[in-house]
């Protein structure tokens, strides 16, 4: 069975430093991976997502994450954090049925 | 990227009683789901909804507490049945990729928050 972890529950950072969110996934094959955003009230916007490849994957807003199948992670990173990237962040893992696995989240607090 | 329409936006409801919410895509899918976010918590997949046929439902879900209707590539419904508070939840439909193409990725409504009083 597929499954998520995200260890951190709660981050604080401050406006214009670097963030990091850590995703760990356990899945028999190769998997899918993604990351969505849900700011407060509204539904979940897709990130950027891993299907195979560079193992560097960029997406919107200035995030990128990293797939390392030896540590079974995929870790969210932006350089600069501004106000507006306070939210709920969720890792997934899928296969091509399409049918996601969500880790627990984790709440992005930007301080000014 | 298709467009998710869904309703309601949100509703109070009474315990004992039913609601459906509607999902209406702006182009044809493949796949249609329906997740549960319960407050605070993360999603969970309630079930697929299967075009012309019965919905497969995730463990712990059943068919008489979500009927789940899926008439063509662009419309589902999921009716939470008998609702009780601890039905008070974030409901999303999601689908998959647009017909005839394969990009992996699932979409999201904006979600149907339900209170049950």
């Amino acid at each position: 069975a597929q499954s998520v972890t995200q260890p951190d529950i709660h981050i604080t950072v401050s406006e214009g430093a670097s963030l990091e969110l850590r995703c760990n996934y356990s899945y028999g094959a190769t998997p899918y991976l993604f990351w969505y955003v849900q700011s407060p009230g509204q539904g979940l916007q897709l990130l950027l997502k891993y299907f195979s490849g560079d193992t560097l994957v960029q997406g919107i807003k200035g995030f990128e994450a990293e797939f390392k199948r030896s540590q079974s992670s995929f870790n969210l990173r932006k350089p600069s954090v501004h106000w507006s990237d306070a939210a709920e962040y969720f890792c997934a893992v899928g296969a091509n049925d399409y049918k996601l696995s969500f880790g627990a989240g984790t709440t992005v607090t930007v301080r000014a | 990227s298709a467009v998710i329409s869904q309703k309601p936006s949100r509703d109070i409801c009474q315990r004992g009683t039913s609601l459906t919410i509607q999902c209406q895509v702006d182009s044809q899918v493949t796949m249609m789901f329906w997740y549960r976010q319960q407050p605070g918590q993360s999603l969970t997949l309630i079930a697929t909804a299967n075009q012309g046929s019965e919905a497969t439902y995730e463990s712990g879900f059943v068919i008489d507490k979500f009927p789940i209707s899926r008439p063509n590539l662009t419309f589902s419904t999921l009716t939470v049945s008998n609702m009780s508070p601890e039905d008070s939840s974030i409901y999303l439909c999601s689908v998959g990729p647009q017909t005839g193409t394969s990009t992996g990725e699932l979409f999201f409504g904006e979600g149907s928050r339900l209170t049950v009083l």
